[in-house]
């Protein structure tokens, strides 16, 4: 099984900073990576997918990275409104099993 | 835009069999760029993936709970239902169900159920 490993599990950054959030596949995946959002008590919310390609309405300040086991998002100027937890998940073609990431809880400082 | 709701029971007792039901209003179950799909999250924990399941019935489930999940689909009802035997205390989550563009990324949510798994 491809296991997902994200960094940090948590971190506190002051509005405006840029931060970054890696992902590690166990295995390499292509390209087959998804990014979501969840804000506290919330729905999970789809930010990314492909790796790098932002879902409609989101803002421009997310962005994703990355091919093969290394991936990363990046927000390029933290907002009050980005405090929530981010997860990773890969998606297969064969077989079709979703696996997410641990999370990093992203805090304002 | 596609809607879906969870619907069930919020409270189980040990050793029984949960079972959660999805709505799909705002396109059609048996859409070709869809699969359909089970999603937990523990109190204070990550998320998991349950098992995702195709309009012509086709399923894939999570390895580490393929033994007690069967998922499937009521195409004339735009429904789709979990079953999940022999649960415990650890079993205790959110659960959502959501769409999967191609079976890949989640695309819309339910607002999620809270099942306590309790005596």
């Amino acid at each position: 099984d491809i296991q997902m490993t994200q960094s940090p599990s948590s971190l506190s950054a002051s509005v405006g900073d840029r931060v970054t959030i890696t992902c590690r596949a166990s295995q390499g995946i292509s390209n087959y990576l998804a990014w979501y959002q969840q804000k506290p008590g919330k729905v999970p919310k789809l930010l990314i997918y492909a790796a790098s390609t932002l879902q409609s309405g989101v803002p421009s300040r997310f962005s994703g990275s990355g091919s093969g086991t290394d991936f990363t998002l990046t927000i390029s100027s933290l907002q009050p409104e980005d405090v929530a937890t981010y997860y990773c998940q890969k998606y297969n073609s064969a077989p079709r099993e979703l696996t997410f990431g641990g999370g990093t809880k992203v805090e304002i400082k | 835009q596609l809607q879906l709701q969870e619907s069930g029971p919020g409270l189980v007792k040990p050793s029984e069999t949960l079972s959660l039901t999805c709505t799909v209003s705002g396109g059609s179950i048996s859409s070709s760029s869809y699969y359909w799909g089970w999603i937990r999250q523990p109190p204070g924990k990550g998320l998991e993936w349950i098992g995702s399941i195709y309009y012509s019935g086709s399923t894939y489930y999570n390895p580490s709970l393929k033994s007690r999940v069967t998922i499937s689909v009521d195409t004339s009802k735009n429904q789709f239902s979990l079953k999940l035997s022999s649960v415990t205390a650890a079993d205790t989550a959110v659960y959502y169900c959501a769409s999967l563009y191609s079976s890949s990324w989640l695309v819309s949510w339910g607002q999620g159920t809270l099942v306590t798994v309790s005596s």
